[in-house]
């Protein structure tokens, strides 16, 4: 069945610590890849997409991913981490179609806290 | 340029009742996308709308539907309202569903919370 897989539910780091949240995908074609962060309270926020090319993907607040073919993954990746980045953060795809209307497939999320 | 509304923000209402939210895209956006964010299902696709026609539609009851005007506002319209309709209800529009077969962004407004009593 096709799916999106955050594995962790929960990840603590520490203030200037590095970060790396998991996404894996199953489907047939690789999709459209994206990463959408929610802050308490409010709607969700693109920080990247891979829709092709560089399997580096640069994004906004220094975000980046990596796109990984052999492996079906799309991890996301911070490297010093900043209190303000506490926030539940979701992988989303998009299944490869040739139709004009598309939806948005979300993993469970991966809750984030910064410890000061 | 002013990003997606919606309103209200938040509503309770009764178990049998019926509900209306309402979703202002970006200007110049035309299509509409309805999404359910519950703790136990996560993010689930409701329905999308693109020039006043829905174009495509989740795994969800005849319940819940919805519209889009001319001006590409939308309204998604829950009735008999249950205890697990509780969630938050979050749009999101995009230029189109798609250009040249490349998925437009979507943008998300910061959502209406129901909780249903």
């Amino acid at each position: 069945a096709q799916s999106v897989t955050q594995p962790d539910i929960h990840i603590t780091v520490s203030e200037g610590a590095s970060l790396e949240l998991r996404c894996n995908y199953s489907y047939g074609a690789t999709p459209y890849l994206f990463w959408y962060v929610q802050s308490p309270g409010q709607g969700l926020q693109l920080l990247l997409k891979y829709f092709s090319g560089d399997t580096l993907v640069q994004g906004i607040k220094g975000f980046e991913a990596e796109f990984k073919r052999s492996q079906s993954s799309f991890n996301l990746r911070k490297p010093s981490v900043h209190w303000s980045d506490a926030a539940e953060y979701f992988c989303a795809v998009v299944p490869l179609s040739g139709a004009g209307s598309y939806q948005l497939t979300f993993g469970k999320g991966t809750k984030l806290s910064v410890i000061p | 340029k002013a990003g997606v509304t919606q309103t209200p923000r938040y509503l309770i209402k009764t178990r049998g009742q019926q509900v209306t939210l309402s979703c202002s895209p970006i200007s110049g956006h035309r299509s509409v996308s309805w999404y359910q964010q519950t703790p136990g299902q996560g993010l689930q696709f409701l329905f999308e709308y693109f020039s006043e026609t829905q174009r495509n539609k989740g795994n969800f009851p005849g319940r819940f539907s919805g519209r889009q005007f001319s001006n590409s506002r939308s309204e998604m319209n829950v009735s008999t309202l249950e205890l697990g309709d509780s969630a938050l209800y979050l749009c999101a529009s995009s230029l189109e569903g798609s250009g040249g077969g490349v998925p437009n962004i979507q943008y998300f407004g910061a959502g209406t919370r129901l909780s249903v009593l």
